[in-house]
């Protein structure tokens, strides 16, 4: 299996511009989670999804962020408008089952200027 | 409040010599799962171990080994004969299961760097 996998790898953009990251769960897992991690407040869960239902959306940091997943084989993270305190590397994980490790995709690093 | 403590921020030591990273977890599930994933520079998170709560058996995998004590909420990591290469940060993290949340809590992490 090719892993979770996540696009961009990397974004620039600029404040008030929307953001759109991409993530690829692996095939057969049905928990997948979106993490963010800053030097400021470590690794932090934004929402995790199970079959496809959002289940835990209260570390999203507010209404300009929004996530969805429309299927079992994608979703997305969505920032609009952005702005410079986004700027962070946002992870996309799945796991087989609630209780399994979460498998880890290798990040977008976004910056917002 | 902070479910996984993690005290120590960084340790570095020389090559060979071993070292263990400190976790202490808080939580009121009794039934509950323990991970330690390593992020090397590149940046990715690899997955290390699992635990549940019901089992206190020590893990030892190559040079990596785990100590779980439920009696002092710990689930500490050890690696022997430290190379460069273990060079990362290491977080520890706890899923609650048993109150059915199942997103992982990471502590703050611990920044090993071993000097050849």
């Amino acid at each position: 299996d090719a892993g979770v996998i996540q696009s961009p790898r990397h974004e620039v953009t600029e404040m008030g511009q929307e953001v759109t990251l991409r993530c690829k769960p692996i095939s057969g897992h049905d928990y997948l989670f979106w993490y963010r991690q800053t030097m400021m407040r470590g690794l932090e869960l934004l929402i995790y999804f199970n079959n496809n239902v959002p289940i835990d959306d209260s570390g999203m940091p507010e209404d300009r962020f929004s996530a969805k997943m429309p299927n079992a084989s994608f979703s997305t993270l969505k920032i609009q408008p952005s702005e410079p305190r986004d700027s962070a590397v946002y992870f996309c994980a799945s796991s087989l089952a609630g209780v399994t490790e979460a498998f880890f995709g290798q990040g977008t690093r976004l910056t917002v200027v | 409040a902070q479910k996984v403590t993690q005290a120590q921020t960084e340790i570095s030591v020389v090559e060979k010599e071993d070292v263990t990273l400190d976790c202490v977890y808080e939580t009121r599930d009794t039934t509950y799962y323990l991970f330690w994933y390593k992020q090397p520079p590149s940046g990715e998170l690899v997955f290390l171990i699992r635990r549940n709560s019901f089992d206190e058996q020590n893990e030892i995998s190559g040079r990596y080994s785990w100590n779980f004590q439920k009696s002092t909420s710990s689930f500490n990591f050890t690696i022997t004969a430290s190379q460069v290469v273990d060079s990362a940060v290491y977080f520890c993290a706890l899923s609650e299961a048993g109150l059915n949340d199942y997103k992982l809590s990471f502590g703050t992490g611990t920044t090993v760097t071993v000097r050849a």
